[in-house]
């Protein structure tokens, strides 16, 4: 198993390029997250999944979007990239079984500048 | 924002010694975790306690929850350098799907 996924690993892109990071897991999760990491701050949920065709915000989700067609990808999108939105990326996935997310499974993490 | 917050933020031991670090959270939980993250790498599952336990034991690491203090402490024993890394304590609330980190204790073990 490959675990999680994530790519691509380094991005940079000019403010107001828009760009999707991808997330892939082979473990069969039903839930799926994204978090952004900054110094000093720890990690920040973006928006989650707890199966195909269902989303939530978590508590920084402006300026993404996320959706989730397949049990297996869950990609991110940032419509217009703001210097704000330079970060390292985190995409996690769990087993959830009933009210509690369980233990997250992380991927290598994406870094995006934007300049 | 944050639900936990671990403390120190900063830990700088020998090889040998053990290493404590906390986290206090503010909302009653289902569970509390601890993630350790390797400079560079993506976050690794630790040890989960339940809001129904009180200590947990995995290897070197002992784990303990209170409750009614809404904290938890996360004790690595006999350290060595390869735990040289970030530690966080994650959080769920009741009936809830956000997991909350805290922002971490640097952990660094000299040789």
């Amino acid at each position: 198993n490959a675990g999680v996924t994530q790519t691509p690993k380094f991005q940079v892109l000019k403010t107001g390029q828009s760009m999707t990071l991808q997330c892939a897991q082979d473990m069969n999760h039903e839930y799926m997250s994204w978090y952004r990491q900054d110094p000093g701050m720890g990690l920040r949920l973006i928006h989650y999944s707890v199966g195909a065709g269902i989303t939530d915000q978590g508590e920084v989700p402006n300026g993404y979007n996320v959706s989730r067609s397949t049990t297996e990808d869950f990609p991110l999108r940032l419509l217009s990239a703001a210097p704000s939105q330079t970060s390292v990326y985190f995409c996690a996935s769990s087993y959830s079984g009933g009210s509690s997310t369980g233990e997250l499974f992380f991927g290598e993490g994406s870094r995006l500048t934007v300049l | 924002s944050q639900q936990g917050e671990e403390d120190p933020q900063a830990l700088s031991i020998q090889e040998g010694e053990n290493a404590t670090m906390n986290c206090s959270y503010k909302t009653s939980i289902n569970n509390l975790q601890w993630y350790r993250q390797n400079s560079g790498r993506g976050l690794v599952h630790l040890i989960l306690i339940r809001s129904n336990e009180r200590e947990k034991h995995s290897g070197r690491l002992r784990v303990t929850l209170d409750t009614s203090k809404k904290s938890s402490s996360l004790l690595i024993t006999a350290s060595r350098a390869a735990d040289t890394a970030s530690y966080f304590c994650a959080t769920d609330g009741l009936n809830d799907y956000k997991l909350s980190f805290g922002a971490g204790t640097t952990v660094t073990v000299r040789a």
